[in-house]
């Protein structure tokens, strides 16, 4: 089946920093998303990439749709304490896959 | 305008039961899909309904059953529950593959 390798799978950051986190398949996706994940809720979606090639921002947040069609990335910048959480990208190609997520956390 | 709804909220089930969610779709929306969440992973794709059938079905056994009912709402049914069953159940709405919204699931669990 379809497989989404999600990288890294946590990362601490420190408010203020960039943070950046990807997503790659072996299968072609014609839409990639991005959602963020807090503890009890279900995902909500950030970014949705629907052309290869395609760069689009949220706010703080920048997706790109790579061109092969079996890449994506995020990239948060500035971060802030309400950032934490679990960041999951997501493929369309016939069906919803998601990736293992991508935990974010504050530096102690 | 009503997000995605999900009941209940909590569950707790023997083994070897049987169990039923529900779940509502955003106003506008005419497809389901399910979604299993262990503990650290992510959401795993169970199947979708479009009108009131099954479209496609992820790699679960056929213990795992759904429907769909005329107001697109869609109810998940789990029978001979295993405690490997225990997850965060989810269901996302859509209007064909656009716009997946969640809910805030089902956390089930298996005693």
């Amino acid at each position: 089946g379809q497989q989404l390798n999600q990288s890294p799978q946590s990362m601490f950051i420190q408010e203020g920093e960039d943070v950046s986190m990807n997503c790659t398949s072996s299968s072609i996706f014609n839409t990639w998303l991005w959602y963020k994940q807090d503890p009890g809720e279900g995902p909500v979606l950030l970014i949705a990439l629907y052309k290869a090639g395609e760069l689009t921002s949220n706010g703080r947040l920048t997706a790109q749709f790579g061109t092969t069609r079996k890449d994506s990335f995020l990239n948060i910048s500035a971060s802030i304490p309400s950032d934490v959480g679990i960041y999951f990208c997501a493929g369309i190609g016939g069906m919803l896959t998601f990736g293992g997520g991508t935990r974010l956390m504050v530096k102690p | 305008d009503a997000g995605v709804t999900q009941s209940p909220t909590h569950l707790i089930k023997t083994r070897g039961q049987q169990v039923t969610l529900r779940c509502s779709p955003k106003s506008g929306h005419d497809t389901v899909s399910w979604y299993q969440q262990a503990l650290g992973q992510g959401p795993q794709f169970i199947f979708q309904y479009y009108e009131e059938e099954e479209r496609q079905r992820g790699n679960f056994p056929d213990r795992f059953s759904g429907h769909q009912f005329p107001n697109y709402s869609s109810e998940l049914n789990v029978n001979a529950l295993l405690l490997g069953d225990s997850a965060l159940y989810l269901c996302a709405s859509s209007l064909a593959h656009y716009g997946y919204t969640f809910g805030s699931g089902t956390r089930l669990t298996v005693v």
